[in-house]
């Protein structure tokens, strides 16, 4: 069963707007990490934020934050002020306490606007 | 931050041959790594976990006579492509946690783009 869910294929938005990219997750650990990566075109995986199950605040990286409603089981990445480099496929991934290995979704492919 | 290394970043075997992919930690010592595959357009799928000095843990579905992996020191570990086809052709991507680390994040390496003739 998909474990993570990312049900945006293809994203648009325009420069300096903001963009909101879903991830919802399935899991009945009680101690999980949730990540995102960025993913250009050179196949790089970029980190960019990660949220713990058990902390209390919503993380933030500079532009990039995670909204995690844990009762719904989202992590939605809101970046901010996006720039034209932020073009690229986005993951969100997901750890739990059986190892640490990754489970992704299928992405979402974000296009900027000028 | 840390830096982790593949090598080759790409390569063109014919069919039959075999090829073998380093992934290297730099800058800090790795117990575990992961070898993921992504084909194109699709998500990175967990193919194997490498522990440092024991056998490496494959995911359902992955050949491990096929799919050779090696992690005999804490800063390398080595895929080997054995017989490869052109079903083999795809983005392998290594990964690795620090060891001795609470810290969450894995650390990637760029890719290797492998395309089997």
């Amino acid at each position: 069963a998909q474990k993570i869910t990312q049900t945006q294929p293809g994203m648009f938005v325009q420069e300096k707007e903001a963009v909101t990219l879903d991830c919802t997750y399935d899991t009945s650990d009680p101690s999980y990490g949730l990540f995102w990566y960025k993913q250009p075109s050179s196949g790089e995986m970029i980190f960019l934020i990660y949220q713990g199950s058990y902390d209390q605040q919503n993380a933030t990286e500079g532009r990039y934050s995670l909204n995690f409603q844990k009762a719904r089981k989202s992590a939605n990445l809101v970046i901010s002020a996006s720039q034209l480099g932020d073009s690229a496929m986005y993951f969100c991934a997901m750890r739990e306490t059986s190892g640490y290995a990754l489970n992704f979704g299928k992405g979402t492919s974000l296009l900027v606007t000028p | 931050g840390a830096v982790v290394s593949q090598h080759p970043s790409w390569v063109i075997c014919k069919s039959g041959t075999s090829v073998k992919i380093e992934c290297r930690s730099l800058d800090f010592q790795a117990t575990t790594m992961f070898w993921y595959r992504q084909f194109p357009k699709q998500s990175l799928m967990l193919m194997a976990t490498s522990n440092e000095g024991s056998k490496a843990t494959y995911e359902q579905g992955v050949e491990k006579d096929k799919f050779l992996i090696n992690h005999a020191s804490l800063t390398l570990s080595t895929l080997t492509v054995t017989s490869a086809h052109p079903e083999d052709s795809s983005f392998y991507i290594c990964s690795a946690k620090e060891a001795y680390s609470s810290y969450n994040e894995q650390f990637f390496g760029p890719g290797t783009r492998l395309t089997v003739l």
